[in-house]
């Protein structure tokens, strides 16, 4: 079965310190990994995709095949970085199918 | 402006009543699909489809169906809801291409509550 996790529900942080927000997967397949984030009341939205090894707002995450896992990293968290954050899975015959893991808030602290 | 629709926002229904949420895009998107959000779950994929009149199930169907009658359009509809149906309801695009389908655009959420 396809699997995303995410350990922690809440991470706090101050401001200017690292981030890392936790993403373990397991897919018997070639995973594709992505990171979606939702700020406060806005829509939820691709923030970064592993195939295409982009940093996007600072953020980067790399994909550990032999750990299984797709962490999200950032080195100076900044306040307006809080938000609700996804780990999602591409699987399926014509990878149309998504599992997304249970989120991690981020809360970065002034 | 570009964006996906979704009505309606907010709704409460008792068990048993049929009802339909709407979803609706107008950038041309061939890949859409639907997920609730649940508490500690987070998003799981119900329904997708990649055309008009080609559905699939995604994670958790049962109790839903879905249409594809048009391009802009994708229903979800609950025959007969029950309490576990309560839940967060996001629609979803996304343009052409089977590469682009992680670029999904998501509607602002529709809340369901069955008594």
């Amino acid at each position: 079965a396809q699997r995303v996790t995410q350990p922690e529900k809440l991470l706090s942080v101050f401001k200017g310190a690292p981030v890392e927000l936790k993403c373990n997967y397991s897919y018997s397949g070639s995973p594709e990994l992505f990171w979606y984030v939702q700020y406060s009341r806005q829509r939820l939205q691709l923030l970064l995709r592993h195939i295409s090894r982009e940093s996007i707002k600072g953020f980067t995450a790399d994909l550990n095949k032999g750990e299984t896992s797709f962490h999200l990293k950032k080195p100076f968290a900044q306040e307006e970085d809080s938000a609700m954050y996804y780990c999602a899975l591409r699987w399926g015959y014509n990878f149309n199918k998504f599992y997304f893991g249970s989120g991690t808030k981020l809360n970065v602290k002034p | 402006e570009a964006q996906v629709t979704q009505n309606p926002r907010y709704l409460i229904t008792v068990t048993g009543k049929k009802l339909t949420v709407t979803c609706s895009q107008n950038m041309n998107h061939e890949y859409m699909s639907w997920y609730r959000q649940d508490p500690g779950l987070g998003l799981r994929q119900i329904y997708y489809s990649m055309n008009v009149e080609v559905t699939d199930k995604g994670d958790v169907p049962e109790g839903y169906k879905v249409s594809r009658k048009e391009k802009r359009n994708f229903p979800l509809i609950l025959e007969s809801p029950s309490p576990n149906q309560t839940s967060l309801y996001f629609c979803a695009s996304s343009p052409p291409g089977t590469v682009n389908t992680d670029t999904q655009y998501f509607g602002p959420g529709t809340r369901l509550t069955v008594l």
